[in-house]
């Protein structure tokens, strides 16, 4: 299995700039999350879907993030505008849900490094 | 809302030293979760505990989930420098999917 892949593993861009930050997850997984880390505020929920479906948005800072997933191998992270505040490593996880405990170990992409100049 | 808390936020030992990292959470969990991610790396799972008092083991690694759920530990046997990195811990909610990932603990093992 490739794993959760993340595109691009690096950007820098202005601020103003439209960011689009890719995922996709492992096949089979019906969990998606996007996570926002920095030294300041640590590892950080943004976002997470359950088959598709947007369940929990209240990590999303403003209105300045949006996610989408359409289909159960994609998902995109869009900031519009960037700030040179959104500056952090971007990662997107996938897990499954295993029988009634729920067995949710979460598998990490390798993140998006992304700078706000 | 839930919080979940690690001490210390830092940590540096002489490889051979043991470490010991602690989560506290500000509720009740169903299970807690840690993982361990190197210096650029991401989070990689390590392992899970779900019932009260649990304690599992991995070789030097001996984890701990406290018998009210609120609270876990991570024990490094004799630390080597391979052990470099930062472990979260992550706790699981009663009735949701999401983790609540703790503040993370450093570990910087001097050879």
């Amino acid at each position: 299995d490739a794993g959760v892949i993340q595109s691009p593993r690096h950007e820098v861009t202005e601020m103003g700039q439209e960011v689009t930050l890719r995922c996709k997850p492992i096949s089979g997984h019906d969990y998606l999350f996007w996570y926002r880390q920095t030294m300041m505020r640590g590892l950080e929920l943004l976002i997470y879907f359950n088959n598709n479906v947007p369940i929990d948005d209240s990590g999303m800072p403003e209105d300045r993030f949006s996610a989408k997933m359409p289909n159960a191998s994609f998902s995109t992270l869009k900031i519009q505008p960037s700030e040179p505040r959104d500056s952090a490593v971007y990662f997107c996880a996938s897990s499954r849900t295993s029988g009634g405990a729920a067995y949710n170990e979460q598998f990490f992409g390798p993140g998006t490094r992304l700078t706000v100049l | 809302g839930q919080q979940v808390m690690q001490i210390p936020q830092y940590q540096h030992v002489q490889e051979g030293e043991d470490f010991t990292t602690y989560c506290n959470s500000s509720t009740t969990l169903s299970n807690i979760q840690w993982y361990k991610q190197r210096p650029g790396g991401h989070p990689v799972f390590l392992i899970q505990l779900v019932k009260s008092g649990e304690v599992k083991k991995q070789k030097r690694l001996t984890f701990q989930f406290g018998e009210a759920k609120k609270n876990s530990s991570l024990h490094i046997t004799a630390t080597q420098t391979t052990d470099v990195g930062t472990y979260f811990c992550a706790g699981k909610g009663w009735g949701a999917n999401n983790l609540f990932f703790g503040t993370g603990t450093r570990l910087t093992v001097i050879p």
